[in-house]
């Protein structure tokens, strides 16, 4: 039973355009939402994050949305850059519950 | 936040044999957890120490075991490895309080692969 779903595999953008990620998740009590990215033969690195009480959270190019009532978040890229090129990560967690949860990810290509 | 490490990059064992995988973590960060990712998945939590005792473990066996040292560094340990324990190991520290809502910060993993 997958609780965080990234249902895109791989996704590919033109370079100075917007990526949009897409991340469904199931369980209710999840109220804390990650971005991580991953590159080749290196962990995961935290992007950015949002708290259930809010539905907006941007830094830089980054901008983090989330819709409680449909259990989705999405993560927007502007622009697109070629370093941006990684598998992406939707993760959330529950207040007391320690682990986060991940997604199978999304692989980002950004093309010239 | 960056200052994850660990150790060893790459490693072959053989089924039925133990390995012990090593992290170390961020002066400062007191939760350390260990995530198992198998190709093509997302990373798998495997359990969460905080303050040198277990306080959070995912659904795998008691082979998989480890220990938090004072020192901010930590081990994975599995017992009678199985082939499907091929994976990428990663160790993941924050500073927060375990319960508390905090990005973790990972290290670059420990590819294991069991013949």
């Amino acid at each position: 039973d997958q609780q965080v779903k990234q249902n895109s595999p791989s996704l590919s953008v033109q370079e100075g355009r917007i990526s949009i990620l897409n991340c469904d998740y199931t369980n209710s009590m999840f109220d804390y939402f990650l971005w991580y990215k991953k590159y080749p033969a290196e962990g995961p690195t935290f992007l950015i994050s949002i708290s259930s009480i809010k539905d907006k959270n941007e830094d830089g190019r980054f901008t983090v949305f989330l819709n409680k009532s449909a259990k989705h978040l999405s993560l927007h890229i502007v622009p697109s850059q070629p370093g941006d090129s990684a598998v992406y990560f939707c993760a959330a967690s529950a207040t007391g519950d320690d682990k986060i949860i991940f997604g199978k990810g999304t692989r980002l290509h950004i093309l010239p | 936040e960056t200052g994850v490490t660990q150790s060893p990059t790459h490693l072959i064992k053989t089924r039925g044999q133990q390995v012990t995988l090593r992290c170390s973590s961020q002066s400062g960060h007191n939760t350390v957890s260990w995530y198992q990712q198998a190709l093509g998945q997302g990373p798998q939590f495997i359990f969460q120490y905080y303050r040198e005792e277990e306080n959070g473990r995912g659904n795998f066996p008691p082979r998989f075991s480890g220990l938090q040292f004072p020192n901010y560094s930590s081990e994975l340990n599995v017992n009678a490895l199985e082939l499907d324990d091929s994976a990428l190991y990663l160790c993941a520290s924050s500073r927060d309080t375990p319960g508390l809502a905090g990005p973790f910060y990972f290290g670059p993993g420990t590819r294991l692969t069991v013949t």
